[in-house]
């Protein structure tokens, strides 16, 4: 079974810096799909970035990035100028080609004025 | 208009008694899901419907049972409430059938479930 590992269970950042969460997998599939999403203190979870990995292009949203090493089955967001509203719960996702959606168990992103 | 939009966004209730949670979506897709979120903020998955039909039904007690009238519905009853099964419940909808395709998820704001 795949599973998710965020092994920051917390982390902080000040106001207009950079701070990189990590995510890694473990698969044996050669294509899937990795996501992270945002969970604000409002509750409601928001997909912030998508990656496929059979593109070796790393997505960008904006100031949101992944770095995303396949063979290292790694899966990183770097948000870049953080701002007060990026504080959140932040999960790292994976979909494989024929299961459901498991979810890491998130990293309590605080940004600090 | 919120496009998955779930109700009762806060329940409080005692051991014993039964409870539903509605969740609707405004969306057009074809699948819908429960997700429950325990005080440590793990996230799992409970069940998944493709157009009414149900394809995923993880290990969670027979107290719970999904009702979906119709894809655009999915409502979750549970019966016989329990201390443990406090916790945030989030609706979720998606373009396809998880493996079929990208997967993003959309989801409700939650409910937040306590029992006492």
């Amino acid at each position: 079974a795949q599973t998710v590992t965020q092994s920051q269970p917390e982390m902080s950042v000040q106001e207009a810096e950079t701070v990189t969460l990590s995510c890694t997998y473990d698969t044996s599939e050669n294509n899937y799909y990795l996501f992270w999403y945002k969970q604000p203190p409002s509750r409601q979870m928001i997909l912030v970035i998508r990656q496929e990995a059979y593109k070796q292009q790393n997505a960008t949203e904006n100031r949101f990035s992944v770095n995303f090493q396949k063979a290292a089955k790694s899966f990183s967001l770097k948000i870049s100028d953080s701002q007060l509203g990026d504080t959140a719960m932040y999960f790292c996702a994976f979909q494989g080609g024929s299961e459901k959606l498991v979810f890491g168990k998130g990293t309590k992103l605080t940004v600090n004025p | 208009d919120t496009a998955v939009s779930q109700t009762p966004k806060y329940l409080v209730t005692q051991m014993g008694n039964d409870k539903s949670i509605k969740c609707e979506q405004n969306l057009g897709h074809d699948t819908m899901y429960w997700y429950k979120q325990d005080s440590k903020k793990f996230l799992k998955i409970m069940f998944s419907y493709n157009n009414k039909e149900l394809i995923i039904n993880e290990t969670v007690p027979n107290r719970f049972s999904p009702k979906s009238p119709d894809k655009a519905h999915l409502n979750l009853h549970i019966n016989s409430l329990e201390l443990g099964d406090s916790a945030v419940y989030f609706c979720a909808s998606s373009q396809g059938e998880q493996g079929f395709g990208p997967g993003e998820l959309f989801f409700g704001e939650g409910s937040r479930l306590t029992v006492l």
